[in-house]
């Protein structure tokens, strides 16, 4: 059974900081890892979707990477602004099981001035 | 363009009470849709997912249902509300893609049981 962690739980940094959030998933037999942000009382946004022949994916400041062999995602967010607190999750499809994705339980971000 | 609804916005309805959440979506045909619940504290739990019309799969037993009258339309219901079935309630959907399949979510529901 997939299994995806998110680390860290919680970050709380100054503005202007580069940022590294990290997702790990333990079945490396993926079609897709999608990343999504969640702004409080709302529902998900997606942000950022990497296939699973695909190394990185860029939108704005954002990148995201993704290293199946190890079962590793990154999302890294550059010159973090304020209106990037929020939480953000990422998804696993996998394709050796259940089709249905696998969520890991976010990251608490909070980017003060 | 595609958009995902979900009514009501919020719901706060006596332990014991029936239910029913609505999620429509435009602008796609046959999509999978996708009901979860995100509980204080817990991350996102998969309740409900359907491939078509009539085609409902439970990921989670418990005390509520799902229906797909139409193709674009997915209820959540209950006959009896518990105190633990308070949560933020999401609908999403996606078309069958393999690895460009992306997710997309509606507003969300709040529920309190009382």
């Amino acid at each position: 059974k997939q299994e995806v962690t998110q680390i860290p739980a919680a970050l709380s940094v100054p503005e202007g900081e580069n940022l590294v959030l990290n997702c790990s998933f333990t079945d490396s037999a993926i079609y897709n890892l999608q990343w999504f942000r969640q702004d409080p009382g709302k529902g998900l946004t997606s942000l950022l979707l990497i296939q699973s022949s695909q190394r990185e994916q860029t939108s704005g400041r954002l990148n995201a990477s993704l290293d199946k062999s190890s079962g590793r995602s990154t999302l890294y967010i550059a010159a973090s602004q304020p209106g990037d607190s929020a939480t953000y999750l990422c998804a696993v499809r996998g394709a050796g099981g259940s089709y249905i994705p696998t969520f890991g339980r976010g990251t608490s971000l909070i980017v003060h001035p | 363009s595609q958009t995902i609804h979900q009514w009501p916005a919020t719901l706060v309805q006596p332990v014991g009470s029936p239910l029913s959440l609505e999620c429509t979506v435009e602008g796609t045909s046959n999509p999978n849709l996708y009901w979860y619940r995100q509980a204080a504290g817990r991350g996102l739990q998969l309740l409900f997912y359907s491939v078509g019309i009539g085609q409902i799969s439970s990921e989670v037993p418990q005390n509520l249902s799902a229906s797909r009258p139409q193709d674009r339309q997915f209820i959540l219901s209950s006959k009896k509300l518990l105190l633990s079935d308070s949560g933020f309630y999401l609908c999403a959907w996606s078309v069958s893609e393999w690895y460009q399949e992306t997710q997309y979510f509606g507003p969300g529901t709040r529920l309190l049981v009382l």
